[in-house]
């Protein structure tokens, strides 16, 4: 069983581009987190899905910032004409149905807004 | 709101030896998990142990244990025999049970140094 996938690993981007993050969750877990990381700093919370739907976006920047959990394929975090305080390492969590199961962790992407 | 609070950006421990570091939350629920997280700097969250608030036993996994207090929202990692593959970020996180699935808060974290 696969862990939580992530791609790109890497990603520069210029300012005013767009980057798109994606997450493929364990096989079986239907929730999808999104968390931001700054450098020297802990993960802060973006988003919360579950297939198709945001459950709570309450982290995420109201502009420029997107997130969706189709039916078929990964999850995508788009961030829209990129500025240099997006850089940061982005994760992706995901967990089954069961509240007792923990979060199980992607690797990140490293965006670099240049 | 929920919030994670760890109060030492740094610690430093030598090898074999034993360090504790320090995590408190501020909650005003009775259902919730903690947890503790490692990053190492390849990046990768690992899940090194976790607790649940209704449970008066401190967890134990192997060289990592915890001593959590609940009415004083304290939850500290142990690391005993400490190992030079203990280097690395670590976060303590809150995971509300209220509401189905919640996502963790996590506090800042503290990098562990470890030497030989």
């Amino acid at each position: 069983n696969a862990g939580v996938m992530q791609n790109p690993r890497h990603l520069v981007r210029r300012r005013g581009q767009e980057a798109r993050l994606r997450c493929s969750p364990m096989k079986g877990h239907s929730h999808v987190y999104w968390y931001r990381q700054l450098p020297e700093e802990g993960l802060k919370f973006m988003v919360y899905l579950q297939k198709e739907n945001i459950i709570d976006e309450s982290g995420m920047p109201k502009e420029r910032f997107s997130a969706e959990f189709p039916k078929e394929g990964p999850s995508i975090l788009r961030i829209q004409q990129v500025v240099r305080g997006d850089s940061a390492a982005y994760f992706c969590a995901s967990s089954p149905d069961s509240v007792n199961s923990p979060l199980h962790f992607g690797n990140g992407t490293r965006l670099t807004v240049t | 709101a929920q919030t994670v609070t760890q109060s030492q950006p740094e610690m430093s421990v030598q090898e074999a030896e034993t360090v504790t570091l320090s995590c408190t939350y501020d909650t005003s629920e009775s259902d919730y998990y903690l947890f503790w997280y490692k990053q190492p700097p390849s990046r990768q969250m690992i899940l090194v142990i976790r607790q649940e608030a209704y449970k008066q036993q401190n967890a134990t996994e192997n060289r990592f244990s915890v001593n959590f207090q609940k009415a004083a929202k304290s939850f500290s990692l142990k690391i005993s025999d400490s190992q030079l593959g203990d280097a690395a970020m670590y976060f303590c996180a809150y995971r509300s049970l209220s509401s189905g699935n919640t996502p963790l808060v996590f506090g800042k974290g503290t990098r562990l140094s470890v030497i030989a």
